[in-house]
């Protein structure tokens, strides 16, 4: 029962370098989103999508990339990296968006010096 | 932007005890809320939901109590366990596929 996997665990990178995050879920879920979790603030969306091919902004999206071109995977992508970027990630999938459960994954710690 | 707050950030109960954590919501267009538990290092875990058309929802050893009225969400636990020992956070959805979550409220169970 695998779920939603998300890798890396744990990522350091310098100011400017790129890199992506993944997520994969199992389940045939079409949506997944994913969020920033920053202390004192909860979780916050960054970017979402409703199926293959379709993505849409969240609440913070700004230095962020996704794509999706399979119902499985979900890529977060950092061009150029800021400490600012510097949070825990974590990826969610549900059967749908409005109105479902959403299932996340363990979460990517990310820093930037 | 939505808000969802919690009006305790932390809560400390003697095992055996009940828990109540509160949370207040700012859109009274949500149609839709749920509870998650976050241990340490790990990702949220869904606790329960409960849909507008709904006053309370009760699950195992847990309610969810929505009032519309006053925008307020509360979740009980009850014979609070060590286990139980967490953050949990409520998490709001208005019309829409956007979910907005709160600060989370940090719940230490004391044997």
């Amino acid at each position: 029962n695998a779920g939603v996997t998300q890798t890396p665990k744990f990522q350091v990178l310098k100011t400017g370098q790129s890199m992506t995050l993944q997520c994969a879920q199992d389940m045939n879920h079409e949506y997944m989103s994913w969020y920033r979790q920053d202390p004192g603030m909860g979780l916050r969306l960054i970017h979402y999508s409703v199926g293959a091919g379709i993505t849409d902004q969240g609440e913070v999206p700004n230095g962020y990339n996704v794509s999706r071109s399979t119902t499985e995977d979900f890529p977060l992508r950092l061009l150029s990296a800021a400490p600012s970027q510097t949070s825990v990630y974590f990826c969610a999938s549900s059967p749908g968006g409005a109105g479902y459960i959403q299932y996340f994954g363990a979460g990517t710690r990310l820093s930037v010096l | 932007g939505e808000s969802v707050g919690l009006h305790l950030p932390t809560l400390s109960v003697q095992e055996g005890d009940n828990s109540i954590i509160n949370c207040a919501y700012s859109n009274s267009a949500s149609d839709y809320f749920i509870w998650y538990k976050q241990e340490s290092g790990k990702g949220p875990q869904f606790i329960i939901d409960i849909r507008s058309n709904m006053d309370k929802r009760q699950g195992q050893r847990v309610t969810v109590l929505l009032n519309k009225t006053v925008k307020h969400l509360s979740l009980q636990i009850a014979a609070t366990q060590p286990g139980d020992s967490a953050v949990y956070f409520c998490a709001e959805n208005p019309p829409g596929n956007q979910f907005y979550f709160g600060t989370g409220t940090s719940l230490t169970v004391i044997p």
